[in-house]
C-alpha cells in the first residue's frame, strides 16, 4: 500500500540558508499536516492543508510556509534557518479532515542546521 | 486547548509481562484517538485508532480503550517482546474550538522490554 513519502529524508543546512522539505500524501487523502519534533520532544503542529487551502495554523515561525498544490503535494519552506530550527519533520496525511479517519504519518526529514 | 498527557514517561518491564501506557486528554470534544509506536530517529506508525464512538480497538497483542468523559484512553500490551521496546505516544484529534483534525500529541511513554 502506498504510504506517505517524504524527501529529502536528511537535509543539512548552514544558518541564514534557506530549506524546502517536500511531502506526498497517499493517493486520495485530501488533508496533509506538518509537524516538528526536537530532540526528546513531542511532534508539535505547524500547519496544515484542506483541499489545497490552509486549514490550521499552530506554532509555525514566520519565517517558514507552507502551500498544498493540485496535485496534493505539499511543500514546507523554511528561511533564515537558525540553529533550533534543527529537528525532524513530519507530514501526515488522512482523508477529510480526520472526522474518524486515520492519520499516517511519513518516515520524516531530519534537518540539521550548523 | 486540548492537552494530552502521557503517564509514566518510561517504563522498564521484563520480557513476558502485560503492561498498560494511560493517555488523558482535557476535551473530550475529540474526534478520535491514535496510539503511534516511534523507534529512535524514526516515524511515527500507527497502531490503532479508536473512533470517538468506540470504546476499545484491538489489534494483535495491543488492546486500545476510549473512555470520553473521563478524558482517558489506555494501552494495553499483552505478553511484552524486547521488540516491542519505543516510545509510544497517544494523539488526541479536534477538540471543541477546532474542526481541522490536527493530532495533539502527549509527550509519549518510553518502554523498555529486557529480555
Amino acid at each position: 500500500a502506498a504510504g506517505v513519502i517524504q524527501s529529502p529524508r536528511h537535509l543539512i543546512k548552514e544558518k541564514r540558508e534557506t530549506a524546502t522539505l517536500k511531502c506526498y500524501p497517499i493517493p486520495r487523502h485530501d488533508t496533509v499536516y506538518w509537524y516538528q519534533q526536537g530532540p526528546g520532544q513531542d511532534p508539535q503542529f505547524l500547519i496544515s492543508f484542506y483541499e489545497k487551502m490552509q486549514s490550521d495554523k499552530g506554532s509555525i515561525p514566520d519565517r517558514f510556509s507552507a502551500q498544498q498544490f493540485s496535485d496534493y503535494h505539499s511543500e514546507l519552506n523554511m528561511s533564515s534557518l537558525e540553529l533550533g530550527d534543527s529537528a525532524l519533520y513530519f507530514c501526515a496525511s488522512s482523508q477529510d479532515r480526520g472526522w474518524n479517519t486515520e492519520a499516517f504519518f511519513g518516515q520524516g526529514t531530519r534537518l540539521t542546521v550548523v | 486547548k486540548q492537552e494530552v498527557t502521557q503517564i509514566p514517561a518510561a517504563l522498564s518491564v521484563p520480557e513476558g509481562e502485560n503492561l498498560v501506557l494511560n493517555c488523558s486528554f482535557t476535551d473530550s470534544a475529540i474526534y478520535n484517538l491514535q496510539w503511534f509506536r516511534q523507534d529512535p530517529g524514526k516515524g511515527l506508525t500507527s497502531l490503532l485508532l479508536i473512533q470517538s464512538s468506540q470504546r476499545e480497538q484491538t489489534s494483535g497483542r495491543l488492546n486500545a480503550s476510549l473512555d470520553k468523559s473521563s478524558g482517558r484512553s489506555t494501552l494495553y500490551i499483552a505478553a511484552s517482546q524486547p521488540g516491542d521496546s519505543a516510545t509510544y505516544l497517544c494523539a488526541g484529534r479536534g477538540d471543541g474550538s477546532s474542526n481541522t483534525g490536527k493530532l495533539i500529541f502527549g509527550q509519549g511513554t518510553t518502554l523498555q522490554v529486557k529480555p
